[in-house]
């Protein structure tokens, strides 16, 4: 099956600017999740989706950035104006909850490759 | 608050062990899972542990989990140059599994030939 795939994969921009990443999650993953991933460190949550419905949100600095998942298939994550400090690697994943151990809902994340993003 | 710490580097030489450990915050944790990432490219799921289970082994992979400590390990048999990667430890946050991972900072593995 087709990976999550992510657009652009690299992204220099000057500071104040505006940039837009887009991410296509794997067919019928109903949940899609935005990380950010600053250089050396794990990636941290943005904002997760279930369908078109945002559930998780509190890490988001939504004074710049905005997401919303179009039909709740593809997303689009903005940033608006950049900082220096946004500079990352931003991470998209999807997921669908499986039967794991003791009958617990399981939910293996599926990773793209990532937009590589530069404020200069 | 939540927090994954890891050590940041490890250096193996090819056909050794690697062990690599993980302290976790999070009692109410359902899963613990270990990603790795090579350069360039997205986080692959390796393996992952159930809070009530000890241990896991996947073939070359062994999981050991001390809950009282929430201590997580990951040990890699007869390491490989193929193995050189980012491993990130991540928790799945509450007993609820809405999907939220808390990631720690990653240890990189390097595999001396």
């Amino acid at each position: 099956e087709a990976g999550v795939a992510q657009s652009p994969r690299y992204k220099i921009i000057e500071k104040r600017q505006s940039v837009a990443f887009w991410c296509n999650p794997i067919s019928g993953h109903a949940t899609l999740y935005w990380y950010q991933q600053i250089l050396g460190q794990g990636p941290k949550l943005l904002i997760q989706f279930q369908n078109n419905g945002v559930v998780d949100d509190s890490q988001l600095p939504k004074d710049r950035f905005s997401a919303e998942r179009l039909k709740g298939v593809d997303s689009t994550l903005k940033i608006q104006p950049a900082k220096l400090e946004d500079s990352a690697v931003y991470l998209c994943a999807s997921s669908f909850r499986r039967k794991g151990l003791d009958r617990d809902p399981y939910n293996e994340q599926f990773f793209g490759p990532g937009t590589r993003l530069t404020v200069l | 608050g939540e927090d994954v710490e890891q050590s940041l580097f490890l250096s193996v030489r090819e056909g050794d062990s690697s062990v690599i450990n993980c302290t976790y915050t999070d009692s109410s944790s359902t899963y613990l899972y270990w990603y790795k990432q090579e350069p360039g490219a997205g986080l692959q799921l390796l393996t992952y542990i159930f809070s009530n289970m000890d241990m896991k082994q996947d073939q070359r992979l062994t999981v050991l989990l001390n809950k009282k400590d929430k201590h997580l390990s990951l040990r890699i048999a007869d390491t490989q140059t193929g193995d050189s990667a980012i491993y990130f430890c991540a928790e799945s946050l509450g007993s609820s599994n809405t999907g939220k991972l808390i990631f720690g900072q990653g240890t990189t593995l390097q595999v001396k030939p």
